[in-house]
């Protein structure tokens, strides 16, 4: 099984700040690296998949990238709105797995 | 646009059987793949697994023994049973499907049930 290690777990950030997640897997998966964003009382929303390819409707600030291994999102510039937990999931190989999630907070 | 919802019992005691059903809405069911995840605080999200318009699934090994999908695309629904409960199932259940036929990045989710064992 793929285990999936994101880092930081919690991150309180001040608006307009940059944010950085990153996502490490336990082997090789290539590109089959997705990320989500869960805000609390809602399901997760896919934000990125296949690395960098952001769903319609995502806003730009949101970038993902990486390769193998080491995978990372970034928000830049955040906003208010973007107060959620992150977590990112791998669809290399059987069972699919997720990393733990990052919660980040507004400042 | 699809749409996913679910529906199923919430409160369980140990040893009974978890049956959660998912009604697909806005598109066909065919050509993809449909999912369940779970979330606890313990163990995050976990998949369960996936089942095709044909029946052709796959669990996660962890659940495998106790796990069962199925799939009705008369009703344009699927199912997931997971027999033998314990504390250690409950979580907020979700049916979801992939973004596209061979992308498995899971771009539509259901509302998520809340499934609680106790006794």
């Amino acid at each position: 099984e793929v285990v999936l290690t994101q880092s930081p777990d919690f991150q309180s950030v001040t608006p307009k700040e940059k944010v950085t997640i990153t996502c490490r897997a336990s082997q090789s998966i290539g590109g089959s690296l997705h990320w989500y964003q869960q805000k609390p009382g809602q399901s997760p929303k896919l934000l990125i998949k296949y690395v960098s390819q952001s769903m319609s409707g995502v806003p730009s600030r949101f970038r993902g990238s990486g390769s193998g291994t080491d995978f990372t999102l970034t928000i830049n510039s955040l906003e208010a709105e973007d107060a959620a937990a992150y977590y990112c999931h791998q669809s290399k190989s059987f069972p699919h797995t997720f990393g733990q999630g990052t919660k980040v907070e507004i400042k | 646009q699809v749409q996913l919802q679910q529906w199923g019992a919430g409160l369980l005691r140990p040893s009974e059987t978890l049956t959660l059903s998912c009604a697909v809405y806005g598109e066909s069911f065919s050509d993809f793949y449909w999912s369940w995840i779970r979330q606890s605080p313990e163990k995050g999200l976990e998949w369960i697994g996936e089942i095709n318009e044909i029946g052709r699934i796959n669990y996660n090994p962890s659940l495998e023994s106790r796990v069962t999908m199925s799939i009705d695309t008369s009703k344009n629904q699927f199912s997931l049973k997971l027999g033998s409960v314990t504390a250690a199932d409950t979580a907020i259940y979700y049916c979801a499907r992939y973004y596209g036929s061979g992308s498995y990045s899971l771009a539509y989710w259901g509302q998520g049930t809340l499934v609680t064992v106790s006794s």
